[in-house]
């Protein structure tokens, strides 16, 4: 079963612009990750953030998180075309199982 | 350092045969997850690895599909007899022991079931 949703699946705006991608999940979280999906590829780690933290920083994105509405969200600042990529978001880890979303497909057009 | 080493790349069989896969984690990772990914779809945890032993595999079909984990390093993950519906990517990824971390994937396995 999939722990987290991404809303919306899909996603296409214009270079330069700002991606926002939200993520609701069902149970009580320790932690929770982003990762990022080029097609055909693995996926890559972006972020982590912890149940006592609401918001993190990393370079271009901005991960928040709020516990008591079970949601997370990841924005992308000043996107470029090179983040077109699938995008998901997991929970758990250490040792509980880690599950992933559903992934929000992001288009950056040129 | 080393990443995540996957194989074969590529499988295309016909149904009711047998396929196997290969995962080797990054050294030192005691944790070694399968995911399934169906295209278009997020990952499914297949088996998740502490070590030798199994933290979850609640989602694994285990009339058909089977993983082990070798010395607590390499693992296999073999499906018999495939389905079409099983036509997928695997996914091997590994990370610290007890860290909840990031996770470091290897580039799939794509299977094709005619």
């Amino acid at each position: 079963s999939q722990q987290g949703e991404e809303d919306p699946q899909a996603l296409s705006i214009q270079e330069g612009e700002n991606a926002t991608m939200n993520c609701s999940y069902k149970t009580s979280i320790n932690n929770l990750q982003w990762y990022r999906q080029n097609s055909g590829r693995g996926l890559v780690h972006l972020i982590l953030i912890r149940s006592n933290e609401r918001e993190k920083h990393s370079g271009r994105l901005r991960v928040t998180l709020d516990t008591s509405k079970k949601s997370s969200s990841l924005l992308i600042t000043a996107s470029r075309a090179a983040d077109t990529a699938s995008y998901f978001c997991a929970t758990g880890g250490g040792y509980q199982k880690v599950t992933f979303g559903i992934g929000t497909k992001l288009q950056v057009i040129p | 350092e080393a990443g995540v080493a996957q194989s074969p790349r590529y499988k295309i069989i016909e149904k009711r045969q047998s396929v196997a896969f290969w995962c080797n984690p990054i050294s030192g990772h005691a944790t070694l997850y399968w995911y399934q990914q169906i295209l278009g779809q997020g990952p499914k945890l297949l088996i998740q690895f502490q070590n030798n032993g199994v933290v979850d595999d609640s989602q694994l079909p285990k009339d058909r599909f089977s993983a082990e984990r070798l010395k607590g390093v390499d693992s296999t993950l073999k499906i018999q007899p495939a389905k079409l519906e099983d036509s997928a990517v695997y996914l091997c990824a590994s990370s610290f022991d007890g860290v909840p971390g990031e996770l470091f994937f290897g580039e799939g396995s794509r299977l094709t079931v005619l």
